[in-house]
């Protein structure tokens, strides 16, 4: 079956613009979490979508946004880009609360 | 909120040795966790997991031990080889409150022919 699909794989923005990133899950995946992973901080959670709802936030400012769609697929958004926004972005998926999840190879972005 | 750490950073061992990588947690409501390896270019992709009523899971060459009086977690690879060779997290999780994963920094493990 098809694995987690993230889409652009790279990005470059310059600083001040603001981005969107693209999820789709696997198919009848209803969960989908983002992660940034960087080589300071290592894998910090974003948000998680469940169902179209936000179920779960991170520690990261109002810059970061995410929806999810009713076909589960997910956007997230990024903002006044700044420098140190520079970083691998994941997206997974998993069935349920109680699964692992599926991770996507990830939209490197690298903010100039 | 819940802390993993993670040691050792980085791991060298022989081709056929074993390898362990030792991960603690903070919050004793942590209930499932799983370990990824994330190979270059690649996101990190899910190998075994265990929850909190279970204290080892075998699969194949690869084992996980789970101490929860002591909340910590080890990742034992047997008989290595160089495709084991990759970065390996351990993570933590309450799913009773959705997927919201504390991951590990990681562990960069080299398999040496």
């Amino acid at each position: 079956k098809a694995g987690v699909t993230q889409t652009p794989r790279y990005l470059i923005k310059t600083r001040g613009q603001q981005v969107t990133l693209s999820c789709s899950p696997i198919s009848g995946h209803r969960s989908v979490s983002w992660y940034q992973q960087t080589p300071g901080q290592g894998l910090q959670f974003l948000f998680e979508y469940f169902s179209e709802t936000q179920r779960n936030k991170g520690n990261f400012p109002g810059r970061f946004s995410g929806r999810q769609f009713s076909n589960s697929r997910s956007e997230m958004n990024v903002s006044t880009l700044e420098l140190g926004d520079s970083a691998l972005y994941l997206c997974a998926s998993s069935l349920d609360r109680l699964s692992g999840y599926t991770f996507g190879s990830g939209t490197r972005l690298t903010v100039v | 909120g819940e802390n993993v750490e993670q040691h050792p950073s980085t791991l060298s061992v022989q081709e056929g040795d074993s390898a362990v990588i030792k991960c603690t947690y903070s919050d004793s409501a942590s209930n499932y966790f799983p370990w990824y390896k994330q190979e270059l270019g690649k996101g990190p992709q899910l190998i075994i997991d265990i929850r909190s009523n279970v204290g080892e899971k075998k699969d194949q060459r690869i084992a996980v031990t789970l101490n929860k009086t002591a909340k910590h977690f080890s990742l034992h690879i047997t008989e290595t080889q160089p495709e084991d060779s990759a970065v390996y997290f351990c993570a933590a999780s309450i799913t009773d409150t959705g997927n919201q994963f504390y991951f590990g920094t990681g562990t960069s493990l080299t398999v040496i022919p």
